[in-house]
């Protein structure tokens, strides 16, 4: 069975103190793996995708980075305003396009001051 | 660039009344639109694909009779959750995709309550 795990399920860090988020997949086929910031009350935000072992992306403090079996997103001295819950998606091979898209259940991060 | 947009942003009901809430692509024209539901503290299901011109593909355990969905254009996608029960109470989010990329781009969510 397709199954996306992300870790820890919540991650507070103090200003400054660099860490990395874990999304881990078992899935037949990838397509692609895409990583999103969503705040309470709101709908996720693009960050990055990736599609293949070995390919990083960086964008501000965070650099995403996969293999395959699992993606890690590394965030290097947050800030207090990068609290949010980031959430991984990966899209798989299949016929049908609606059924290939999991999302993993998130890692919630609060960075404080 | 990309930028999806949903309405309403909140909306309260009583039971048994529908409620349509639309998803537009602002600044791109989208083939396929996706429905997602969130509940707290958890992730996001996938509801239904909408495909601009056809009928919409259903996930596993989503009434399609119960959840509506058109896509009448490439830039708007409707929700309408028809005879709404308290349990339907949730975050109902939208996303398109723009032209043959794979990248989701995700409206700000709708929050539904039921009475």
């Amino acid at each position: 069975e397709d199954q996306v795990t992300q870790s820890p399920e919540a991650l507070r860090l103090q200003e400054g103190e660099s860490s990395s988020l874990n999304c881990s997949y078992t899935v037949s086929g990838l397509r692609g793996l895409f990583w999103y910031r969503q705040d309470p009350g709101k709908g996720p935000e693009f960050l990055f995708t990736l599609y293949s072992a070995g390919e990083e992306k960086e964008k501000e403090r965070l650099k995403a980075t996969l293999t395959k079996k699992e993606s890690f997103l590394h965030i290097t001295a947050p800030k207090p305003e990068d609290s949010a819950t980031y959430l991984c998606a990966v899209q798989m091979f299949r016929d049908n396009y609606g059924q290939n898209f999991v999302f993993g259940p998130g890692t919630r991060l609060s960075v404080l001051p | 660039g990309a930028v999806v947009s949903q309405h309403p942003s909140r909306v309260i009901c009583k039971s048994g009344t529908s409620v349509k809430i639309e998803c537009r692509s602002l600044d791109f024209q989208a083939t396929t639109m996706f429905w997602y539901r969130q509940f707290p503290k958890q992730s996001l299901m996938l509801m239904a694909t909408s495909n601009e011109g056809s009928k919409a593909t259903y996930e596993q355990g989503v009434e399609k009779d119960k959840f509506l969905i058109n896509h009448a254009s490439l830039t708007l996608s409707t929700l309408t959750v028809t005879s709404a029960h308290p349990e339907d109470s949730s975050f109902y989010i939208c996303s398109a995709k723009q032209g043959a990329g794979d990248t989701q781009y995700f409206g700000p969510g709708t929050r539904l309550t039921v009475l």
